[in-house]
């Protein structure tokens, strides 16, 4: 079965600076991709960036890129330089291929409530 | 422009009444998913359908239903409402079920059950 774990539920940063959002995974398919959501307070969910398991650079989007480390099932969200409209909620997700036991099944983290203080 | 549609918006409604929840996508996606949202337990998925007429449960199927008779749109069924399914629900489309198709989600329906 997949599962995904968010391990923290809240943090802050300050403005300009660069935190990290963690994420790990457990599944034993080969093939799968990981997805970050943004979801603020308004409650529209936001695609941000993918990475797929057969990557081998890590994936990047502007100010988002994804730490992925696959031996350590870990897929770790890096913000660069955050801005106060980061205040939000980020969720971690898994999809596994369209042929695989698993297919059509997504699995979200419970997600991580990021504030960015001025 | 593309985009997935959620009806209604909010919804309050009382144990027992049947109500239906209507999602619909203009994008020509094979793929569409329905997901609760509660408070510290992130998305959970109810019921997903790789293509017309295919449909199957996800972790939390029980109390709803789903249909799939045309591509664009997939309503989710609560035949007799109870009040743990008061919820934010979510309903997402993607071309393909394939691990790298990225999933566009609707704006939410906010449920709640008296």
């Amino acid at each position: 079965a997949q599962k995904i774990t968010q391990t923290q539920p809240g943090m802050f940063v300050q403005e300009k600076e660069a935190v990290t959002l963690d994420c790990t995974y457990d599944t034993s398919d080969q093939s799968y991709g990981l997805f970050w959501y943004k979801q603020p307070s308004s409650g529209e969910m936001i695609f941000l960036i993918y990475q797929g398991s057969y990557d081998e650079q890590n994936a990047t989007e502007g100010r988002y890129s994804l730490n992925f480390q696959k031996a350590r099932k870990s897929a770790n969200l890096v913000i660069s330089a955050s801005q106060l409209g980061d205040s939000a909620m980020y969720f971690c997700a898994m999809r596994e291929g369209q042929f695989d036991t698993n297919a059509g099944k997504s699995t979200f983290g419970d997600g991580t409530t990021l504030t960015v203080k001025p | 422009e593309a985009q997935v549609t959620q009806n209604p918006r909010y919804l309050i409604t009382v144990t027992g009444k049947k109500l239906t929840v209507t999602c619909s996508q203009n994008m020509n996606h094979e793929y569409m998913s329905w997901y609760r949202q509660d408070p510290g337990l992130g998305l959970r998925q109810i019921y997903y359908s790789m293509n017309v007429e295919v449909t199957d449960k996800g972790d939390v199927p029980e109390g709803y239903k789903v249909s799939r008779k045309e591509k664009r749109n997939f309503p989710l069924i609560l035949e007799s409402p109870s009040p743990n399914q008061t919820s934010l629900y979510f309903c997402a489309s993607s071309p393909t079920s394939g691990r790298m198709d990225t999933q566009y989600f609707g704006p939410g329906t906010r449920l709640t059950v008296l």
